[in-house]
């Protein structure tokens, strides 16, 4: 178990320019979420899979922003035409839906280390 | 929609003494309520959990929570802190999403820090 691993750490870019992060989940974990952290503010959900699925979204996640995840292993999340406003921790977390508690009313989500994104 | 208070953005208290963090959640069904640990380059850390049953709850690291609902509290406690403890500390609501998974909406976080 190497945990959550996330990459690059940091990212610096301009405003207009697309930028991809990368998150690889726990081994076997079949769900994997992508939460973002602003300074001074807790992480804000922005989307989740389970196995390949994209199951939800949030309204946070604009137009310009989009996730993958292929074969359910791996995820990728990809904002297009970055603003100032995207500056941000990118965080990912995976747990393992088990059959006793098929819906994750009590599952542990795992966190990486996260992205930081700078926009300038 | 669920959100979580935490009040103390930042707390002080010195090494060897007793901690209480504070949580205030509003959700309309029975809460499943976390709270994790983040320490600088490091990602959020599980300190214990609440889904049902006994509302004293046991965690890691020595840490403990107690769920009241007559105050929709889950405050956060330890008897004697470490200087390891400093780090900042989120309290989260869960709520079940399509297909199952937990969304979780976290608080803003209260830094601590330890004076030894």
């Amino acid at each position: 178990d190497t945990g959550v691993s996330q990459d690059p750490r940091h990212k610096i870019t301009k405003r207009g320019q697309n930028v991809t992060f990368r998150c690889d989940p726990i081994s076997e974990h079949n769900r994997l979420y992508w939460y973002r952290q602003t300074l001074g503010q807790g992480p804000e959900f922005l989307t989740y899979f389970q196995n390949e699925a994209q199951l939800e979204k949030s309204r946070l996640l604009s137009d310009r922003f989009s996730a993958e995840r292929p074969k359910g292993s791996f995820s990728t999340l990809e904002i297009q035409r970055t603003e100032q406003g995207d500056s941000a921790m990118y965080l990912c977390a995976s747990s393992l839906a088990g059959l006793a508690d098929p819906w994750g009313y009590q599952e542990t989500q795992y966190f990486g280390p996260g992205t930081r994104l700078l926009v300038l | 929609a669920q959100s979580v208070t935490q009040p103390d953005i930042h707390i002080t208290v010195s090494e060897g003494a007793s901690l209480e963090l504070r949580c205030n959640y509003s959700y309309g069904a029975t809460p499943y309520l976390f709270w994790y640990v983040q320490s600088p380059g490091q990602g959020l850390q599980l300190l214990l959990k609440y889904f049902s049953g006994d509302t004293l709850v046991q965690g890691i690291k020595g840490f403990e929570a107690e769920f009241k609902r007559s105050q929709s509290s889950f405050n956060l406690r330890k008897p004697s802190v470490h200087w390891s403890d400093a780090a900042e500390y989120f309290c989260a609501v869960g709520s079940i999403l399509t297909g199952g998974g937990n969304k979780l909406t976290f608080g803003t976080g209260t830094q601590l820090k330890v004076e030894l």
